[in-house]
């Protein structure tokens, strides 16, 4: 089975513009996570989404949206790209988003803001 | 804002010495899981412990919990080079769905 796989795998934007980042998750996961990870620290909480609903969303600014689709795969965007928003973005997968589940990541997106 | 902090935040050691590194974290958590991240990539998960469970072994893993100092450790015993990657904590908040994730260990194995 395939795993969590998100495209693209690398992206170069300039300041201002907007990107939207696609993952689709392992077969039968209903609940996808958003993470970001600048260079040298540990992966932050964006977005969680089960079932097509938002369930938690983490302290990023409005620029910020996702949503979930039928099929369970899952967008990031980003608008009016800023500098600071240079990282990996990692998406994650679980059967339900629950407390003791165990999170699949696919290989990130690497995204670079000019 | 990071809740985990891991401790030490780089790690060098000879092939097949064990390697210890710890994480603290801050508030209620049900679970805490250990990841491990090559070359800046995907994270793939190592171990979860409960909130209620003091130790867990997997492999050559083995992770302790104390909730009462609100700490952790992953121990990797006989360690390989192809242990060499970061290894990161994440909690799960009492009551929420997000995990949060620590600052990392960068682990280097040498040959």
């Amino acid at each position: 089975d395939a795993g969590v796989t998100q495209s693209p795998t690398h992206l170069i934007k300039t300041r201002g513009q907007q990107v939207t980042l696609r993952c689709s998750p392992i077969s039968g996961h209903k609940s996808v996570s958003w993470y970001q990870q600048v260079l040298g620290q540990g992966p932050q909480f964006i977005f969680q989404y089960y079932e097509k609903e938002e369930r938690g969303r983490g302290n990023f600014p409005d620029r910020f949206s996702a949503r979930q689709f039928p099929n369970y795969s899952s967008e990031l965007n980003v608008n009016a790209l800023l500098l600071g928003d240079s990282a990996l973005y990692l998406c994650a997968s679980s059967y339900s988003g629950g407390a003791l589940e165990k999170l699949f990541f696919g290989s990130g997106t690497q995204l670079s803001v000019l | 804002s990071q809740q985990g902090e891991e401790d030490p935040q780089a790690l060098s050691i000879q092939e097949g010495e064990n390697a210890t590194m710890n994480c603290s974290y801050k508030t209620s958590i049900n679970n805490l899981q250990w990841y491990r991240q090559n070359s800046g990539r995907g994270l793939v998960h190592l171990i979860l412990i409960r909130s209620n469970e003091r130790e867990k072994h997997s492999g050559r893993l083995r992770v302790t919990l104390d909730t009462s100092k609100k700490s952790s450790s992953l121990l990797i015993t006989a360690s390989r080079a192809a242990d060499t990657a970061s290894y990161f904590c994440a909690t799960s908040d009492s009551g929420t769905y997000k995990y949060i994730f620590g600052t990392g260990t960068r682990l280097k194995v040498l040959a």
